[in-house]
């Protein structure tokens, strides 16, 4: 069965440093990958999406996000965090059609000034 | 503009009682999905469909109940045999089979009292 681990639940970072979030995924084939984030009491919003070709997705916001095969893994980074950037991150696997995808637990970033 | 709307945002419901959460999209997407998501457990599927008076059960769909009479409309239904209701709620909507962007809504979070 497909999974998504998102290792760390909370995150604390300074303005300015640059962030990495981690997920490491299980799937038996080339997986669909996606990472949204989520404003307190809001949807969801998609950041980027891995389908195939190039392993380094940039995305919206600054945010980009590396497929490794060899790790299973999908980690998003940002070079510059900002204060906005304040949210919950998900981490999501699947197949076709969202009814196959599966999402991670989330993890929560805090932006300290 | 185009986008998932969910009424209300907030909704308190007493023991015994069935209530109905709203999903109206204006995207013109086929596909439309009903998530749950609890502190640390990430989304989990409810009910799915993928076409005008179809739906499909997701992986909790036990207590609750979803129509699909019109392409922007899919109602949610929490019965009173749903004895954990209290949750935030999410609805989303995709194109389709494809593996693109999925669109959600602000939320409703419902309360029992």
């Amino acid at each position: 069965a497909q999974s998504v681990t998102q290792p760390d639940i909370h995150i604390t970072v300074s303005e300015g440093a640059s962030l990495e979030l981690r997920c490491n995924y299980s799937y038996g084939a080339t997986p669909y990958l996606f990472w949204y984030v989520q404003s307190p009491g809001q949807g969801l919003q998609l950041l980027l999406k891995y389908f195939s070709g190039d392993t380094l997705v940039q995305g919206i916001k600054g945010f980009e996000a590396e497929f490794k095969r060899s790790q299973s893994s999908f980690n998003l980074r940002k070079p510059s965090v900002h204060w906005s950037d304040a949210a919950e991150y998900f981490c999501a696997v699947g197949g076709r059609g969202y009814q196959k995808v599966t999402f991670g637990t989330g993890t929560k970033l805090q932006v300290i000034p | 503009d185009g986008g998932i709307t969910q009424s209300p945002k907030y909704l308190f419901r007493k023991e015994g009682q069935n209530v109905t959460l709203s999903c109206e999209q204006n995207l013109n997407h086929d596909a439309m999905y009903w998530y749950r998501q609890d502190p640390g457990q990430g989304l989990r599927l409810i009910y799915y469909s993928q076409i005008v008076n179809d739906f499909q059960k997701g992986d909790i769909a036990e207590g609750y109940s979803v129509s699909r009479e019109k392409k922007e409309s899919f109602p949610l239904t929490v019965t009173s045999a749903q004895k954990n209701p209290t949750a935030f709620y999410l609805c989303a909507s995709s194109r389709g089979d494809l593996p693109t962007e999925a669109f959600f809504g602000q939320g409703t979070r419902l309360t029992v009292v």
